[in-house]
């Protein structure tokens, strides 16, 4: 298995642009969470799905943040319109059923919002 | 919500030593404990779980305690070598589907 699939790697936009993540999961794994890291807040749950529908998006800064799941295999997040601060890397994880299971992580995206 | 504590101090050591990363928590008590290891420009990668009920946890060079009386989990690497070098996270979770994560502690292991 080639692991959780994140993309872009990179992504550098002007404030007020709309921005796209793009997420494959571990075929199999019935849960998918969103995270974002910054230095300053570390690493934050933004959102998680179970079996493609979402759970809790408390963490969901506001309504500028988006994320579906139309499918086990696929998922976005969303950032209409961006701004300078939300700017961070932000990580897609999947894990299997089961409490506690290890949740594994994609390599990233690193998002420059100027 | 859970406030997570880990020293944001790079920690420094000796190859060969033991490497000792501490991390705190308030408020409630997490049924699950994980930790996981993070290298620059990669995502976290799992390293050990430990359970309420378990106060230690081993796997090869890594050693986890769990104290529920301290709030505290203590994370051992014995026999540190310079490719221990990474920042260590750990996370607990909150009704077993949601884990909130410490900001990490920097180890730097060196020959």
């Amino acid at each position: 298995d080639a692991g959780v699939i994140q993309s872009p790697r990179h992504e550098v936009t002007e404030m007020g642009q709309e921005v796209t993540l793009r997420c494959k999961p571990i075929s199999g794994h019935d849960y998918l969470f969103w995270y974002r890291q910054t230095m300053m807040r570390g690493l934050e749950l933004l959102i998680y799905f179970n079996n493609n529908v979402p759970i809790d998006d408390s963490g969901m800064p506001e309504d500028r943040f988006s994320a579906k799941m139309p499918n086990a295999s696929f998922s976005t997040l969303k950032i209409q319109p961006s701004e300078p601060r939300d700017s961070a890397v932000y990580f897609c994880a999947s894990r299997p059923s089961g409490s506690g299971n290890e949740q594994f992580f994609g390599p990233g995206t690193r998002l420059t919002v100027l | 919500s859970q406030k997570i504590e880990q020293n944001s101090e790079a920690l420094n050591i000796q190859e060969g030593k033991t490497a000792t990363l501490t991390c705190n928590y308030t408020n409630y008590s997490p049924a699950y404990l994980q930790w996981y290891r993070q290298d620059p420009g990669r995502g976290p990668v799992f390293l050990l779980l430990i359970r309420e009920n378990e106060k230690e946890k081993r796997k090869e060079r890594l050693k986890v305690t769990f104290d529920t009386t301290l709030k505290q989990s203590l994370f051992h690497i014995t026999a540190s070598q310079p490719a221990d070098s990474a920042t260590y996270l750990c996370a607990l979770d909150h009704n077993f589907n949601k884990f909130y994560f410490g900001s990490g502690t920097k180890l730097n292991v060196k020959p």
